[in-house]
């Protein structure tokens, strides 16, 4: 049982670069989400999903997009990279209880 | 709009004293605030967690205290240790059918040995 993992750890990009981020879970959650974590900004939710097939914007959607085509994936994709897309990336998936979280991706965008 | 404000920003105390944190909220739809702790290159993990209709919660030698009529909460590490040295984020929880969290804007506590 691995919990949330993500993929990549690392990422430097230039500019314009496109690239995605996977996340996995192996809890069988239905609900699933991205943030992004900025020095004292806390977690802002990016994206979410309540189910396969599903998606909804968070509270910062703007210049990412995602899919959930499979229950236990949840991809972030960014099409055309931006330096303010520079952070640490947080994938997490729901329980009844809480919210698990993902290693995280620390993403540069030069 | 930050719905959820924490404060300190950073909090260093010395081992064996009581840390304490603090949050507020604006959104009386939120029904329940739990608290993670994220160590450096970690992601957050759930610490103790609280809901509205109880005033304390005390989990070892952490307790959340919360004022519903204050909309306030707050965590207190009691005996803090230097394995305590860790990010602490507060957070709201909404009602609607994502029930998305609402993080507060995390507080660095350092434990002096």
């Amino acid at each position: 049982n691995a919990g949330v993992t993500q993929t990549p750890k690392f990422r430097v990009l230039k500019t314009g670069q496109s690239m995605t981020l996977l996340c996995a879970q192996d809890m069988n959650h239905e609900y699933m989400y991205w943030y992004r974590q900025d020095p004292g900004m806390g977690l802002r939710l990016i994206h979410y999903s309540v189910g396969e097939g599903t998606t909804a914007k968070g509270e910062v959607p703007d210049g990412y997009n995602v899919s959930r085509l499979k229950k236990q994936n949840f991809l972030l994709g960014l099409e055309s990279a931006a330096p303010s897309q520079t952070s640490v990336y947080f994938c997490a998936s729901r329980s009844p209880r809480e919210q698990y979280f993902g290693p995280g991706t620390r993403l540069t965008v030069t | 709009q930050q719905q959820v404000k924490q404060s300190p920003q950073s909090l260093i105390v010395q081992k064996g004293g009581i840390s304490i944190i603090n949050c507020a909220y604006e959104n009386t739809a939120f029904d329940y605030f739990p608290w993670y702790q994220q160590f450096p290159g970690k992601g957050p993990a759930l610490l103790i967690a609280i809901r509205p209709d109880v005033s304390e919660k005390k989990e070892g030698r952490f307790t959340i205290s919360f004022n519903k009529s204050a909309k306030q909460f707050s965590l207190h590490i009691m005996d803090s240790q230097p394995g305590d040295s860790a990010t602490y984020f507060c957070a709201a929880r909404g009602s609607g059918s994502a029930r998305q969290l609402t993080f507060g804007s995390g507080t660095q506590l350092t434990v002096l040995p």
